[in-house]
């Protein structure tokens, strides 16, 4: 497909598990941004990737989180030890490096029981 | 550190009506880029708008138009003719506009319900 894609849409997991969230970005974006959303605010910045590289983590709430890219395309948001808390709306983005405009997915909805 | 404030959490308004919606933000910087988000309900994050900090003319695209401030650091939405589709949060955003064309984070506000009444 030509958009950003999420997988899964939604996650139910227990308290204390890990969870891999996925987003395949739009084919040649350099660029690619990972948020959180929990209901009825806006997207809260997590990490933003040029190619590889994290290029700022500051929004990464704690060391549970943690995000990779290893050949520059798709990414992966991993959370360990889940707590009740993260439970939220995961929204990734990507951008090419010419352009302002990011794509976003439809996001994974994780819930933690 | 940059922030953006959206003071409206909720608004309704009649079908056709115009309606504005309020931003500011903050910021040092002063090559930037704004933009406004929509939001519905199936999730998905739908670009409206979007002005260069640089750029003195307010975007306008078809019934969406901003009004830019960039001395009061306020950047507004008006939506025309408004339709049901229009129905949806709103983000206002942020981005500032780094070297070699690359880009820095998109910092969002807490976003305005919009309900567009038949």
């Amino acid at each position: 497909g030509a958009g950003v894609s999420q997988t899964p849409s939604n996650k139910v997991t227990e308290k204390g598990k890990y969870v891999e969230l996925r987003c395949d970005p739009i084919s040649g974006h350099t660029a690619l941004y990972w948020y959180r959303q929990s209901l009825g605010q806006g997207p809260e910045f997590l990490i933003y990737f040029q190619g590889t590289g994290a290029a700022d983590d500051s929004g990464l709430p704690n060391d549970r989180f943690f995000a990779v890219r290893p050949e520059g395309s798709v990414s992966t948001l991993k959370i360990q030890r889940t707590e009740r808390g993260d439970s939220a709306v995961y929204l990734c983005a990507s951008s090419s490096v010419w352009g302002t405009e990011a794509f976003f997915g439809q996001g994974t909805r994780l819930t933690v029981v | 550190a940059q922030t953006v404030t959206q003071s409206q959490p909720e608004m309704s308004v009649q079908e056709a009506e115009t309606v504005t919606l309020s931003c500011t933000y903050d910021t040092s910087e002063n090559n930037y880029y704004l933009f406004w988000y929509k939001q519905p309900p199936s999730r998905q994050m739908i670009l409206v708008i979007r002005q260069e900090a640089y750029k003195q003319q307010n975007a306008t695209e078809n019934r969406f138009s901003v009004n830019f401030q960039k001395a009061a650091k306020s950047f507004s939405l008006k939506i025309s003719d408004s339709q049901l589709g229009d129905t949806a949060m709103y983000f206002c955003a942020f981005m500032n506009r780094r070297p070699m064309n690359r880009d820095d984070k998109i910092i969002f506000g807490k976003g305005t319900r919009l309900h567009i009444l038949p």
